[in-house]
């Protein structure tokens, strides 16, 4: 079973300019994570899609961060523009069912590296 | 809001030793309980779970048993190999219910020939 794809795998731009980051799920996966990693700490949630709806994205900052997840699969995370703080690894993570056991286990692609200059 | 705190790293040792990393959480009812793994240049991985109090999770060697009295969910590994050297996240679903995940702020593993 291929895992979660992401691409690009390393980002670096100037302050001001913006990113696009994509996410492939597992096939069949309905619910997708973004989660921002920045150094040194854990993965924190910006956005929760359920097939293509919203479920959470009360952590995005949503004056520079936009994310959509067109036809319920693939799903890109955008920055425009990007800040100083932004440097960080973008997390995509799926799992089957979010109606399924509070067990249902996510998987994580290799994430996206992002320096910002 | 639901947390966890893991002990600071980096934590060194040489192969063969007795492993253990911290894990306390806070959090409303009887939440699952998992440790990830992130190995370098790699994406983090489930390596194990425990759903309710005193379960025990397991896998590779290492084990973790939830412990509602002491609010626990340490790591444990009878013989750390070199190959384990990873930084390790203790986890568990946020209090909205929705199943993403609150994460410590992981323990770096480094294991020495």
């Amino acid at each position: 079973e291929a895992g979660v794809a992401q691409s690009p795998r390393y980002k670096i731009i100037e302050k001001r300019q913006s990113v696009a980051f994509w996410c492939n799920p597992i096939s069949g996966h309905a619910t997708l994570y973004w989660y921002q990693q920045i150094l040194g700490q854990g993965p924190k949630l910006l956005i929760q899609f359920q097939n293509n709806g919203v479920v959470d994205d009360s952590q995005l900052p949503k004056d520079r961060f936009s994310a959509e997840r067109l036809k319920g699969v693939d799903s890109t995370l955008k920055i425009q523009p990007a800040k100083l703080e932004d440097s960080a690894v973008y997390l995509c993570a799926s799992s089957l069912d979010l109606q399924g056991p509070s067990t249902d286990t996510q998987y994580f692609g290799p994430g996206t590296r992002l320096t910002v200059l | 809001g639901d947390s966890v705190t893991q002990m600071e790293g980096p934590v060194t040792l040489s192969e063969e030793a007795f492993l253990t990393i911290n894990c306390t959480y806070t959090a409303t009812g009887y939440p699952s309980l998992f440790w990830y793994v992130q190995y370098p240049g790699e994406g983090l991985q489930l390596l194990l779970k425990a759903t309710k109090a005193d379960d025990k999770g397991s896998n590779k060697g290492f084990e973790a048993t939830y412990r509602k009295e002491t609010t626990s969910f340490h790591l444990e590994k009878g013989s750390v190999q070199v190959s384990d050297s990873a930084v390790y996240f203790c986890a568990l679903p946020t209090d909205t219910g929705r199943r993403a995940l609150t994460f410590g702020s992981g323990t770096r593993l480094q294991v020495q020939p």
